[in-house]
């Protein structure tokens, strides 16, 4: 199998403080990853590629200082969301890309549900 | 710049009936198309991949570049087939994916 977790599932924070998102491969190495941000009713939005061991590649209109990414290993990345404030607040989804032969699959992790008061 | 439409955000269909949704990208290259499906308080996950030529939960989907269009059906629906269903397109080698807005498949018993 490919699993994916998340952590936290749910988190709420105050305005002006920083939340630290984990993801992880569980049973695969992953040396990419990708944060996707999903509106209420809407579609995933990527917001950038996390290479282990280099920088993120973020997507135009994401800001780079606010939403940290490090990918330290290749079986986790983190995403940090700086300075968090109410619009901040979003369903964030990673994935992991899994490669196994010719192909290769993106696996979906459950989602980290933000609230910023 | 890539692009994926799926033109419809809700579909309803009885039990037993054909079902298709639809999608359509653009894109320069050769793309790679998948259709994901997540079902109510489940994550994403992959349904099938046009280059598979698959079928999978009796859903099937053919590229079709002259149209450039990537359409998920299915003869019989079946009510566990109700869930959101993004098409999604994967470029080159910088294997960014991009979703469509997603169709909500509705299947009435």
């Amino acid at each position: 199998g490919a699993v994916v977790s998340q952590h936290p599932s749910w988190v709420i924070c105050k305005s002006g403080t920083s939340v630290k998102i984990e993801c992880r491969s569980l049973d695969f190495q992953a040396t990419t990853m990708f944060w996707y941000r999903q509106f209420p009713k809407q579609s995933l939005m990527l917001m950038a590629t996390s290479n282990e061991g280099s920088k993120a590649t973020y997507e135009q209109g994401v800001e780079k200082d606010k939403f940290l990414i490090n990918h330290a290993s290749l079986t986790l990345s983190t995403l940090t969301v700086t300075s968090a404030h109410p619009e901040d607040s979003s369903f964030y989804i990673c994935s992991a890309r899994k490669r196994a032969g010719y192909t290769d699959t993106q696996y979906f992790g459950p989602g980290t549900r933000l609230t910023v008061l | 710049a890539q692009r994926v439409t799926q033109p419809e955000k809700l579909l309803s269909v009885f039990k037993g009936a054909p079902v298709e949704l639809k999608c359509n990208y653009s894109y320069s290259g050769s793309p790679e198309l998948f259709w994901y499906v997540q079902y109510s308080r489940q994550r994403l996950q992959l349904l099938l991949r046009h280059i598979s030529r698959e079928s999978i939960k009796g859903f099937t989907a053919d590229l079709n570049k002259g149209e450039t269009s990537f359409h998920l059906k299915k003869p019989f629906a079946q009510e566990e087939d109700s869930a959101m269903y993004y098409c999604a397109l994967r470029s080159g080698g910088y294997q960014k994916v991009t979703f469509g807005t997603g169709t909500k498949l509705q299947v009435i018993p």
